[in-house]
Formats: C-alpha cells, structure tokens, sequence
C-alpha cells in the first residue's frame, strides 16, 4: 500500500524551513527518505527503524511517530541545493530484505 | 566511495526488441533492488536478490527477468519491449543482513522504446 506524501510540492526562500509528511494506515518496519534531483537518482537521506526515533543529517533531519504509521521530514534554513523531489519509502512487516514503496514525493523548490 | 555501476546509460531500442541492463552493486553489499521510474512518477520496485537468490517481485511484466551472478552482479532482460517500457531503471544495492541501512541507488539506464 503506497504510503501518502504531503504536501505534494512546495517553494522556499533560502532559509525557510519546510516539513514534508509521509503516512501509512498501517504500522511499517521502516521509513526511508530519498532526494531525487530532475534526471538523476534517487540519494539516500536516512533510515528510520524505531518508533519515536529521530535522526539529524546536519540541517535535515527525521522522525518516525510511536505507532510507526508516520515520519516526517524537516528541513531547516534550506539551501538552493536541497531543491529537487523528495520521496519517502516504506518497508512493511514481514516483506522481503527492504523492499520499499514509495510515496508519490514532494517537489521542493527553493529560490534566492 | 565505490557506487553502484550501471550501464549502459542510454539504450533506444525498436518495439518488440530486447534490451539487457547491467548492475553492479557496491562491494559487499548483499541485496540488489531494480526500480523502474517513469516521466515524473515515483519509482517502482521491480524484483530484488539477495545473495545472489531473486528474494521478492514487484510490478515486473512477465517479459521482463533478471538474475544475479556469482560476482554479485545482476542484469535486467526485457523482451518483446513496448513503447510503454521508455523509463528511467534504476538498480539499487544495500546490505540488509545485521542491521539494516538505505539501499544506495546507481546512476540509472534511460530507455527509449520506439
């Protein structure tokens, strides 16, 4: 089941703060979050495994709710090079070695 | 760092053509994830391996298959191909077994049916 992703796009100021939310129905094993730049691959953010887990990637960081059913990401004083879709992928109990399904994404653009 | 290796990086075939990708993961990596992604979609899991045994399929059409080698190296077959196939194919290697960590995407093969 395709995880929801919101808001489905979004535009900064070079500065601004933004959050991007991804939600399941159901309670997943894993939430991993991807920047995708227009052509490129997908890089990886991080991985979140435990529920009330947070994680921080210098001014980008994470968090996945007690139940597990959702994580959002946030982005502070964001940069131009944070521009570019962000997606989240999920991994459900009982699938196989880390199969994820993605969100839709979330188009971040940020101006000068 | 080693990345994942991808080629080709651009293939245009004709329909009904077939079309071989090659993935090589990062070393020591023991699963490897194929993803298709087309114009302004999110990606789609295909099929995965790990230790070289196919672990989980996706949305992968019964034209396409794939296998992973001895050297851990994987290739996605596609035949019979169709306008519809055109899309970015990712391969993504991670390590799964003791604690789990992000899969690591290469660069992709843009393919163009026509």
């Amino acid at each position: 089941q395709q995880p929801v992703q919101s808001p489905q796009a979004v535009i900064l100021r070079e500065g601004e703060d933004a959050v991007i939310n991804c939600s399941s129905s159901k309670a997943l094993y894993s939430v991993h979050w991807y920047r995708q730049k227009h052509g490129e691959a997908p890089v990886f953010l991080m991985i979140l495994l435990k529920g009330g887990e947070q994680k921080g990637h210098e001014k980008i960081s994470a968090s996945f709710n007690e139940k597990k059913q959702q994580s959002s990401l946030y982005l502070t004083a964001s940069q131009l090079s944070y521009s570019g879709t962000y997606f989240c992928g999920t991994e459900k109990y009982g699938g196989s070695q880390g199969n994820l399904i993605f969100g839709k994404g979330t188009k971040l653009s940020v101006k000068p | 760092a080693a990345g994942v290796i991808q080629s080709p990086r651009h293939l245009i075939k004709e329909k009904r053509e077939t079309a071989t990708l090659k993935c090589y993961p990062i070393p020591r990596h023991d699963t490897v994830y194929w993803y298709q992604q087309g114009p302004g979609q999110d990606p789609q899991f295909l099929i995965s391996f790990y230790e070289k045994m196919q672990s989980d399929k996706g949305s992968i059409p019964d034209r396409f298959s794939a296998q992973q080698f001895s050297d851990y190296h994987s290739e996605l077959n596609m035949s019979s191909l169709e306008l519809g196939d055109s899309a970015l194919y990712f391969c993504a290697s991670s390590k799964t077994s003791g604690s789990r960590l992000g899969q690591y995407f290469g660069p992709g093969t843009r393919l163009t049916v026509t």
